[in-house]
């Protein structure tokens, strides 16, 4: 079946580090993966998405690019504000079924 | 504005008594589903629904029921709820099947 696999947490970074949080899935047929965030008290809100291989998501500075080889889809972001501190969940859907992974708790730090 | 709105946010409820939570959207989607988020764990899919009177189980089903009577409703129903039931709980809908789900902002259910 379906599955999604990303990093455990808590991952904390001072402001302006580099970020990466791990996704890798597996799936049958093509799936289309998702990068959700949560912000405290809040629903999950889409962050970006891709839709095919090498498809690349972007929005608010974070990136993720659909790796067909490796079955990945990794987040990134050059530069984390305090604002982006969340919780992120990567998400796979393939037919009807819809996955997502245990989430990443982020805190930045001023 | 477009939106999926669950109530209450939140219950605290004791054991056996049966409980319903609504949610509703504004957007015209077909497909809708309830989750359930509990610590390291993510969220697990309970009941999804492809169109009105159309369901089926996801991972989690059992101890819920639901209902898609109308295509912008889909109350999730406990009929005696138990202590592991205690969590977070999410509507989401979405257009079609591979495109973006619209979440509420949860109801958090406490079962004593």
């Amino acid at each position: 079946g379906n599955s999604v696999t990303q990093m455990e947490g808590p991952v904390t970074l001072s402001e302006e580090a580099f970020l990466t949080i791990n996704c890798t899935y597996t799936a049958t047929g093509y799936p289309s993966l998702f990068w959700y965030v949560q912000y405290p008290g809040e629903g999950l809100q889409l962050l970006l998405k891709a839709t095919k291989a090498d498809d690349k998501g972007s929005n608010k500075g974070f990136e993720a690019t659909y790796r067909k080889e490796t079955t990945s889809f990794h987040l990134e972001k050059g530069s984390v504000q305090v604002s982006d501190s969340a919780v992120y969940f990567c998400a796979l859907r393939g037919g009807d079924d819809m996955r997502f992974g245990a989430g990443t708790r982020l805190t930045v730090k001023p | 504005e477009a939106q999926v709105t669950q109530n209450p946010r939140y219950l605290i409820t004791v054991t056996g008594k049966k409980l319903t939570v609504t949610c509703s959207q504004n957007m015209n989607h077909e497909y809708m589903s309830w989750y359930r988020q509990d610590p390291g764990l993510g969220l697990r899919q309970i009941y999804y629904s492809m169109n009105v009177e159309v369901t089926d189980k996801g991972d989690v089903p059992e101890g819920y029921k639901v209902s898609r009577k109308e295509k912008r409703n889909f109350p999730l129903i406990l009929e005696s709820p138990s202590p592991n039931q205690t969590s977070l709980y999410f509507c989401a809908s979405s257009f079609r099947l591979n495109t973006e789900a619209f979440f509420g902002q949860g109801t958090r259910l406490t079962v004593v």
